[in-house]
């Protein structure tokens, strides 16, 4: 079945860039996306690439996609406190059902 | 943007009692809307999809008679959890998907935590 793994937790310092990883299992992802749930909220989508993109950005975002290997990044240039969220990537196939990954927390210190 | 309206965003209930949580899309049609629950520090699951006018898919292991799903309306849905128990404890988020670019595809609601006492 399909499964999407992230790490649990990141911590990094206000400025510096930040790098949220993600692999999936399904091949035939079509649409991959990044999410961001800031405490007791729903989801913002941040950015979204095709499967046929090697790299999407979009501001401070950066995102980076190895299909080969099935793994997925969002580089965060010039982290902010503001930024401190749980970011999950997800995935799809042609439809509007996204498959989550297990959310990777991300803590900006001063 | 699109805005989806979800309510109530916190509420408190005792064992045994139902509780239902209505998903508005407030600036668009959606002709589909999904549900999703969240246990603590875990990730979204997607519990049912559901279409205007026709009975909600509901995924594997999730009890259909448990958590009823309405959409009645495009730009309404609603999750009713039946005779809950302290294990139903959980955030509740919906989304609604409209047809437009992709960008725009799919809105969230701000979720609902759900405290079964």
């Amino acid at each position: 079945g399909e499964d999407v793994e992230q790490s649990l937790f990141l911590s990094v310092r206000e400025g510096d860039s930040s790098v949220i990883n993600c692999t999936y299992t399904d091949s035939s992802s079509t649409y991959l996306y990044w999410y961001k749930q800031e405490p007791g909220a729903g989801l913002q989508l941040l950015t979204y690439i095709f499967s046929n993109m090697d790299m999407k950005q979009d501001q401070r975002l950066t995102v980076l996609l190895n299909k080969k290997d099935k793994h997925l990044s969002l580089r965060i240039a010039d982290t902010q406190t503001g930024d401190s969220a749980i970011y999950f990537c997800a995935e799809s196939y042609n439809t509007d059902k996204l498959i989550f990954g297990t959310g990777t927390r991300l803590q900006v210190f001063p | 943007g699109a805005v989806v309206s979800q309510h109530p965003s916190r509420v408190i209930c005792k064992s045994g009692t139902s509780v239902k949580i209505e998903c508005r899309s407030l600036d668009f049609q959606a002709t589909t809307m999904f549900w999703y629950r969240q246990f603590p520090k875990q990730s979204l699951m997607l519990m049912a999809t559901s279409n205007e006018g026709s009975k909600a898919t509901y995924e594997q292991g999730v009890e259909k008679d448990k958590f009823l799903i309405n959409h009645a309306s495009l730009t309404l849905s609603t999750l009713t959890v039946t005779s809950a128990h302290p294990e139903d404890s959980s955030f509740y988020i919906c989304s609604a998907a409209t047809r437009t670019d992709l960008n725009e595809k799919l809105f969230f609601g701000s979720g609902t935590q759900l405290s079964v006492l």
